[in-house]
This record gives C-alpha cells, sequence and structure tokens, in this order.
C-alpha cells in the first residue's frame, strides 16, 4: 500500500528566504510522485511531477524536488520565498496496485510568508 | 491548454433541495474525478469515471449522484444533502486512468443548510 507523510503541518518563512517543505513516501511499486499548490478558496495547482526520469524536478514559479529513493523522500525547495507562495502544498504519491493509478495525498503543509 | 472548468462557483442548498454541479474539460482527456475536500484536510476521492462509464464509487452515499454525458462533461446531482455535506468539490482529469496526472478544477464551495 502507498502512504505519504508531510512532516509538517505548518511552515513559516520570511519574504526572501528559502523554503522547504519535507515529504516522506512508502510506495510497494515505482511511484510517481507530485506537489499540488492550493490557494484559499482555490483548486488544486501542479507544481511539479517526479516519474523516475530525472531525480531532481523543476516546476512552475521557482519550484523544485528532489527524489531520493534511498531515503523516500521528495521534498519541495525554493531558494527565495515570495509573498504569493503563501498557500497549502500536498504531496502526492501514485502507483499501479491494480493496473490503474490511484492518488494519495498527504495531509498538506500550510506556508506563511511573512513579510 | 490545462483548463477544468466548474460551475457554479458556490452553492447554497436546503436539505430538500435538487441540486447539480457541473465540471467540464476540452483536453480530450478520458478519465474524470471527483473529490470532496473538508477545510483544512486533503481531497478525498469521490468517483472515477473511465470512457463515460462508471469506474470507481468510492462508498459514497447515494444522494450523490454522477452522470458523464460526454467524454467532455461530468455532473455531480446532489439530492436531499445533510449539512456536513457542505465542503469544496473539486472535479479533475487525466489522459487516461493509467496516466497519473490529474488536473484540478477550481472546485464548488457547497454549503447545506
Amino acid at each position: 500500500a502507498q502512504s505519504v507523510t508531510q512532516l509538517d503541518s505548518h511552515v513559516s518563512v520570511s519574504e526572501g528566504t528559502p523554503v522547504l517543505l519535507r515529504c516522506n513516501y512508502s510506495s510497494s511499486y515505482s511511484p510517481s510522485l507530485f506537489w499540488y499548490v492550493q490557494h484559499p478558496n482555490k483548486g488544486l495547482q501542479l507544481l511539479l511531477k517526479y516519474t523516475s526520469a530525472a531525480t531532481l524536478v523543476k516546476g512552475i514559479n521557482g519550484f523544485e524536488a528532489e527524489f531520493k529513493k534511498s531515503e523516500t523522500s521528495f521534498h519541495l525547495t525554493k531558494p527565495s520565498a515570495h509573498m504569493s507562495d503563501a498557500a497549502e502544498y500536498f504531496c502526492v504519491v501514485s502507483d499501479n496496485p491494480t493496473g490503474r493509478r490511484a492518488l494519495t495525498f498527504g495531509s498538506g503543509t500550510r506556508l506563511q510568508v511573512q513579510p | 491548454d490545462t483548463e477544468v472548468t466548474q460551475t457554479p462557483k458556490h452553492l447554497v442548498m436546503g436539505m430538500t433541495n435538487k441540486k447539480s454541479l457541473k465540471c467540464e474539460q476540452h483536453m480530450g482527456h478520458r478519465a474524470m474525478y471527483w473529490y470532496k475536500q473538508k477545510a483544512k484536510k486533503p481531497p478525498e476521492l469521490m468517483f472515477v469515471y473511465s470512457y463515460e462509464k462508471l469506474s470507481i464509487n468510492e462508498s459514497v452515499p447515494s444522494r450523490f449522484s454522477p452522470e458523464c454525458p460526454n467524454s467532455s462533461l461530468l455532473n455531480l446531482h446532489l439530492h436531499a444533502l445533510q449539512p456536513e455535506d457542505s465542503a469544496l468539490y473539486l472535479c479533475a482529469s487525466s489522459q487516461g486512468l493509467t496516466t497519473d496526472t490529474q488536473y484540478f478544477g477550481p472546485g464548488t464551495r457547497l454549503t447545506v443548510l
């Protein structure tokens, strides 16, 4: 069975400082991994996706994530936070246990950006 | 274009009302999904359609009735809802069931009085 653990429910950073949102996963198969962002009262926007190609994945808005199989981690980073990055971030794993892909969501990390 | 649209944006209904949520995509995707999201929680899968046929029903109460009239449209019919059904309802689509990238719509905020 697949599972996702987002290690921090809430992260607060100052504008212009680095962002690190942590995610560990468990999967019995070769998973795909995603980060989605959700701004208040909005839908989910895909930030980036890992599918067994390059382990360092670049996404939109300056975000990137590194897949580390040995650590079963897929942490999201950004060098410099912007006020508009304040949102809820979900780490998602997808594997293929029955011939169809099923998404498992982490519990979410709320990113707060202080001016 | 990776846009999924949903209407209405907001919906308030009484427990005896019948209403419908609508979702549309024009990306040629053949899998479409309904999720329910309560405040400060991740989305929970409700239904999956693949090639306009119901593929997955995650034990959702019968007061929620999905419909997929064509490959671009997905409806969720609501009847006799309870206040605890108040939530953000999200629609998503993907190229196929085995293609895992899902694209989400903005959601419908439903309030049941």
